[in-house]
């Protein structure tokens, strides 16, 4: 089993809906990411958070929102979808115990707003 | 602000050496990764430098200086499967990691 899942894969949606990219990891990692990727750009963040009651905005953190329920989940919603929110969306955790905190990525979810 | 760069792209044949440069300019360093990125799949973590020197691992290795803001990732006897992208990140003096764009990989028979 997958230690970092996404869900869902693939979503089309339309301009204006409120959609939510979900994320659960079996790595017992206190920190996770989201990530947005387009193409020609590099992985940019979008929101953070180190532990439980800890969130962060990252790089582009303007029309999204997120949500830590638990140790293991870290949820992305995009209040009212607009189209240049169409891209790759990554999760990733990392472990601040290890010695190099690395970052280990979910499959991703293809967001494409109409 | 913080930059860091790679080739787009580069193209090399199976069984030889290749090397992916990045130079990077950030506020703080605090490490550097590389991953590696087949299309449309996650990114996986290939190698962390955090001294300056070669790191080897396999086939793999990269290279660090910080004094120079400089990077390579050095792949021998090439695989049709490592055709993929490559991405170098940085961390920063905030703990975050700035990434470059890639680096796509072609290998030709």
């Amino acid at each position: 089993d997958a230690d970092v899942t996404q869900t869902p894969r693939n979503r089309i949606t339309k301009t204006g809906k409120r959609i939510m990219l979900e994320c659960s990891q079996t790595k017992g990692h206190d920190r996770m990411y989201w990530y947005r990727q387009d193409p020609g750009l590099g992985l940019r963040l979008i929101y953070y958070s180190f532990d439980v009651k800890d969130i962060n905005k990252g790089e582009i953190s303007d029309g999204y929102s997120v949500s830590r329920q638990a140790q293991a989940k870290f949820s992305l919603s995009l209040e009212s979808a607009i189209p240049n929110q169409t891209a790759l969306y990554f999760c990733a955790t990392s472990d601040l115990a290890s010695d190099t905190d690395t970052q280990y990525f979910g499959p991703g979810t293809r967001l494409t707003v109409l | 602000g913080q930059n860091i760069d790679q080739p787009t792209e580069m193209t090399a044949t199976e069984g030889a050496i290749v090397q992916i440069n990045c130079t990077y300019q950030t506020s703080g360093f605090n490490g550097l990764f590389w991953y590696q990125q087949h299309a449309g799949e996650a990114p996986t973590f290939l190698s962390y430098n955090v001294l300056d020197g070669l790191e080897e691992k396999g086939r793999f290795s990269s290279f660090l200086s910080r004094s120079k803001g400089y990077s390579y990732l050095l792949l021998k006897e090439l695989q049709m499967k490592d055709s993929a992208s490559y991405l170098c990140a940085v961390r920063d003096s905030n703990y975050q990691l700035i990434w470059g764009a890639g680096t796509k990989l072609i290998i030709k028979p």
